[in-house]
């Protein structure tokens, strides 16, 4: 079975880090490119970072660029997002995504893990 | 515009036919992706490269593109389409992606 698994979720402060991570199982995860995707209360998720398979090549929203670094380990199948200079703003259910380039399309979710940024 | 918009809400009865629209410049040159979100649930592809189902997705889903405007078909709606649908593709750069802010459809 296709699976993510996020964790590292959690509360902080604004001005803090934090590191997501996301387990993947039952598929060749060096073979795909991969994304974390982010959803508010309330409103549509909104892409937030993506990685080349070989992790060569990364990309951010501008909204976090600079703050956000996407990365991966193959021999781990994880995928990582490590996030620094959290504001009220990012606050919101983190996925990650398997992009398959044959749909065009992140065919895969894991089930999310939540940040709260708050004093 | 890298954006997609979409109607907030929409309703329609029990085992009739609903379009779904997402509006963006993008689509001009990209196709959409079609995703349904169930409360507290992930995101799941129901639709992508304009009219293609995953497996498991019902053929009661389809999908067109008209100029800036991708469409999201469900006939014969079923109570468990009852749900919010989110269109996405690349913005302009070709790198990065959006989402249009969905669609909460509402089976009557």
């Amino acid at each position: 079975e296709v699976r993510l698994l996020e964790s590292g979720g959690g509360l902080v402060q604004p001005g803090g880090s934090l590191r997501l991570s996301c387990a993947a199982s039952g598929f060749t995860f060096g073979a795909y490119a991969m994304s974390w995707v982010r959803q508010a209360p309330g409103r549509g998720p909104e892409w937030v970072s993506g990685i080349t398979p070989s992790g060569y090549n990364t990309y951010y929203a501008d909204s976090v660029k600079g703050r956000f670094t996407i990365s991966r380990d193959s021999a781990e199948n994880t995928l990582y997002l490590q996030m620094g200079g959290l504001s009220a703003e990012d606050t919101a259910i983190y996925y990650c995504a398997k992009y398959t380039a044959g749909l065009d399309g992140f065919d895969v979710w894991g089930q999310g893990t939540k940040v709260t940024v708050s004093s | 515009s890298s954006e997609l918009t979409q109607d907030p809400a929409v309703s329609v009865a029990l085992g009739q036919t609903v379009k779904i629209t997402c509006q963006g410049d993008s689509l001009r040159r990209y196709y959409a992706s079609w995703y349904r979100q169930r409360p507290g649930q992930a995101p799941v592809l129901v639709l992508y490269d304009k009219d293609n189902r995953p497996s498991g997705i019902p053929e009661r889903f389809s999908g067109s593109r008209s100029g800036n405007t991708a469409s999201l078909t469900i006939a014969e709606t079923q109570a468990e389409d009852e749900a919010d649908y989110f269109c996405n593709c690349r913005d302009s750069s070709g790198y990065h992606w959006v989402f249009g802010g969905g669609t909460r459809l509402t089976v009557l």
